[in-house]
């Protein structure tokens, strides 16, 4: 079964830090990117970052509101990504879904390899709360 | 950043009828080098993570049911629900991929009248 399994979401206080992991099952992790997304409690979708496929050099991006606070890293040979928070702020407070996008809509655009970000596989979640 | 602004914010639809959920963006996401809208819709139950519905404004993701349908160009879309079934009560995004970074509509709850 084609599965995403979230792990490590916790009570941490503010200024501390948490590491999630993101089990992948069921597809080649390798040929695909991995994404975070978090959805606060009531709240909407908001994308947290990104860590490409090999393909595209393990490139990675981050959502404004957490650039520099959080790394986002990979290893294939475990089929699993990672998603480093430090200096957690009240606000981080979420669950936090990792997803993959689509590898099926990748393209070759001139000589960039392109990996759309349409997410068809998502994780349970795994809530992370950021309080003292 | 693209700004997605999804209306209503919440609809009611007797069952068997039509729902229509409109998506705006700020600024084109049609990428004219190969006509495609970089648009998906997901569907997000309570308690569950979202799921894929559409990609490319109009592609069904195989499984989804034909009476989903989404639509538009350029910066105006829609996702249209032809005839309401008691399962399709959730909150449905609209989200952009066209630039980094993603971003996500507001959502519209549907509900059942």
């Amino acid at each position: 079964e084609v599965q995403l399994v979230e792990s490590g979401g916790g009570l941490v206080q503010p200024g501390g830090s948490l590491k999630l992991s993101c089990a992948a099952f069921g597809f080649t992790f390798s040929g695909t990117g991995i994404q975070w997304v978090r959805q606060a409690s009531g709240k909407g979708l908001e994308w947290v970052g990104r860590i490409r496929s090999e393909t595209n050099t393990y490139a990675t991006a981050y959502g404004a509101s957490v650039q520099g606070r959080f790394t986002i890293s990979r290893d294939d040979s475990k089929n699993t990504a990672y998603l480093q928070m430090n200096s957690l702020k009240t606000e981080d407070t979420a669950v936090y879904y990792c997803t993959r996008h689509n590898p099926a809509l990748d393209y070759y655009d001139g000589g960039d390899y392109r990996e759309p970000d349409a997410f068809d596989i998502w994780g349970q979640g795994t809530m992370v709360t950021v309080s003292s | 950043d693209i700004v997605m602004t999804q209306s209503p914010d919440s609809l009611a639809v007797s069952l068997g009828e039509r729902a229509t959920i409109n998506c705006k963006s700020s600024q084109s996401i049609l990428y004219s080098s190969n006509n495609k809208n970089y648009l998906t819709w997901y569907q997000q139950k309570p308690g569950q993570p979202p799921k894929l519905l559409i990609y490319w404004a109009s592609t069904r993701e195989s499984g989804v049911p034909d009476r989903f349908r989404g639509s538009g160009s350029g910066t105006d879309f829609t996702l249209t629900i032809s005839s309401l079934q008691a399962e399709d009560v959730a909150v449905y995004y609209c989200q952009q991929y066209y630039a980094t970074p993603p971003t996500f509509g507001g959502g519209t709850k549907v509900e059942i009248k």
